[in-house]
C-alpha cells in the first residue's frame, strides 16, 4: 500500500496567517492526491482535487500543488472558520490511503 | 442539491452482523461511483470500500471477505453488509460519492453523508 505522511500534526497560526501543509507519498504518485477539511462532528469536505485543482465553492485562499512525492497545501491568509483538520489522499492506486491529519489550531 | 443519508448503526457485539444504509437523493446512485470511508474514534479516516457504476467493486484488505458494498436502483441507496464484525470495527462511517473530473479515478470524494456509529463491544 502508498503511505502518505502529513507534517506538522498540528500547528497554532493566527487569523491572517499564511499556513502550509505537507504530504509525501512513498512512491511516486503523479498528480493523484487530494485535500479535504474535517471540522469536529462533522463530515470531510473536499477541497483540493489532483493536487492543484479547486473544488467548487472552495474559497480561493486555498491551493495545492506538487507532483510526484511530495505535496503541499496553502492557506493564503487564515480565516477564523479554516480552524479544523486537514487530510491528503492518495488515489494512484488501491486501497487509497489518508495522511494522519494536521489540526490547526489558534 | 445532493444528499447523502446513511442509517443501521449502532451497538453490536464482536462476531455479529449490521448493514448499513445511504440513502441518495438528487442523483441516481446507480449512475455514480460510490464509496464507504470510516473514521474510528479520535483517529483518522480510512477508506473501506467503492462500487463503480459499472458494477466493479472493491475493499481494504482490513474488511475484505467480510464486507460486501452493494446498491438497489429502486430505493436509490447503497448498503455495506457487516459481517463477522470486531472490536477494531468500531468507528463512524460515511458514504461518499465520487466526482467527475477525477483523471479517470474514482477517488474524489465530492459528496459525504453525515456519517453513523458502529460501535462493536461486548
Amino acid at each position: 500500500d502508498i503511505q502518505v505522511t502529513q507534517s506538522p500534526s498540528s500547528l497554532s497560526a493566527s487569523v491572517g496567517d499564511r499556513v502550509t501543509i505537507t504530504c509525501r507519498a512513498s512512491q511516486t504518485i503523479g498528480i493523484y492526491l487530494n485535500w479535504y477539511q474535517q471540522k469536529a462532528g462533522k463530515a470531510p469536505r473536499l477541497l483540493i482535487y489532483i493536487a492543484s485543482h479547486l473544488q467548487t465553492g472552495v474559497p480561493s485562499r486555498f491551493s495545492g500543488s506538487g507532483f510526484g512525492t511530495d505535496f503541499t497545501l496553502t492557506i493564503s491568509s487564515l480565516q477564523p472558520e479554516d480552524f479544523a483538520t486537514y487530510y491528503c489522499q492518495q488515489i494512484y492506486s488501491s486501497p487509497w490511503t489518508f495522511g494522519q491529519g494536521t489540526k490547526v489550531e489558534i | 442539491e445532493v444528499q447523502l443519508v446513511e442509517t443501521g448503526g449502532g451497538l453490536i457485539q464482536p462476531g455479529g452482523s449490521l448493514r448499513l444504509s445511504c440513502a441518495a437523493s438528487g442523483f441516481i446512485v446507480s449512475y455514480k461511483d460510490m464509496n464507504w470511508i470510516r473514521q474510528a474514534p479520535g483517529k483518522g479516516l480510512e477508506w473501506v470500500s467503492l462500487l463503480q457504476s459499472s458494477g466493479r467493486s472493491d475493499y481494504a484488505d482490513s474488511v475484505r471477505g467480510r464486507f460486501t458494498i452493494s446498491r438497489d436502483h429502486s430505493n436509490n441507496s447503497l448498503y455495506l453488509q457487516m459481517n463477522t464484525l470486531r472490536a477494531d470495527d468500531t468507528a463512524v462511517y460515511y458514504c461518499a460519492m465520487s466526482s467527475g473530473g477525477c483523471m479517470g479515478s474514482s477517488g474524489c470524494l465530492a459528496y459525504w453523508g453525515q456519517g453513523i456509529l458502529v460501535t462493536v463491544s461486548s
